[in-house]
């Protein structure tokens, strides 16, 4: 069953720290998104990435960072927490040029600042 | 950028009751238009999806949306509601010039009574 893995279901972190959200798919897609959920919000787009070592910003990039260093693998990092960063994280992926079958979703980090 | 509305944020109703959501989007250009569901405790789900031909579109568990390309919307109908389809449902466009970014609406979270 192809999936995509976020690696931590809840997460709490204090004020200030660095946290690191990580993503694992088995698809092998091209295509890798961060997305935040926030209620009456929906879904926004943070980061992307196309291909390995490249990335774009999204609509909210700001306070955020990506790194894919392999093709498998988007990490979203938070350089400083803060507050308005606690939120519903979601990875998604999918194949290049095809949206066929839509975004693969992982299960999602549900990351609370204190 | 393009951008995506749904009319409802919580929509309550009886099982055996119809079900319509609203979606509008703001994008002159040529769309892929979807819609997702997220069932309580679960990852994104695709229920369907339209690209091109019949404006008509089926999708699983019963439901279907329409376009209606005059109107920018994108419709989600049900005839009859179970209580199984308690869940958030968000609709999602994708302007193909944008590649494979997904702008996601705000999301209606649906109650089904017993």
């Amino acid at each position: 069953d192809v999936k995509v893995t976020q690696s931590s279901r809840y997460l709490v972190k204090r004020t200030g720290e660095k946290v690191f959200l990580e993503c694992v798919q088995d698809m092998d897609h091209e295509n890798m998104f961060w997305y935040r959920q926030d209620p009456g919000l929906g879904l926004r787009l943070i980061y992307f990435s196309y291909d390995v070592k490249m990335k774009e910003k999204g609509d909210i990039p700001e306070g955020y960072s990506v790194s894919r260093e392999k093709k498998e693998r988007f990490s979203l990092i938070l350089e400083s927490a803060s507050t308005n960063q606690t939120s519903m994280y979601l990875c998604a992926s999918s194949s290049i040029g095809d949206l066929l079958y839509g975004y693969t979703f992982g299960s999602g980090t549900r990351l609370t600042v204190v | 950028a393009q951008s995506v509305s749904q009319h409802n944020h919580h929509v309550i109703l009886s099982e055996a009751a119809s079900l319509e959501l609203g979606c509008n989007y703001s994008y002159g250009g040529t769309v892929n238009l979807f819609w997702y569901v997220q069932y309580p405790g679960q990852h994104l789900q695709l229920l369907l999806k339209y690209f091109s031909g019949d404006p008509l579109v089926k999708g699983i568990k019963g439901f279907e949306a329409e376009f209606i390309k005059s109107k920018f919307s994108f419709n989600l109908r049900k005839p009859s509601v179970q209580w199984s389809d308690t869940a958030e449902y968000f609709c999602a466009v994708n302007a193909r010039a944008a590649g494979n970014k997904l702008t996601f609406g705000g999301g209606t979270r649906v109650l089904v009574k017993p």
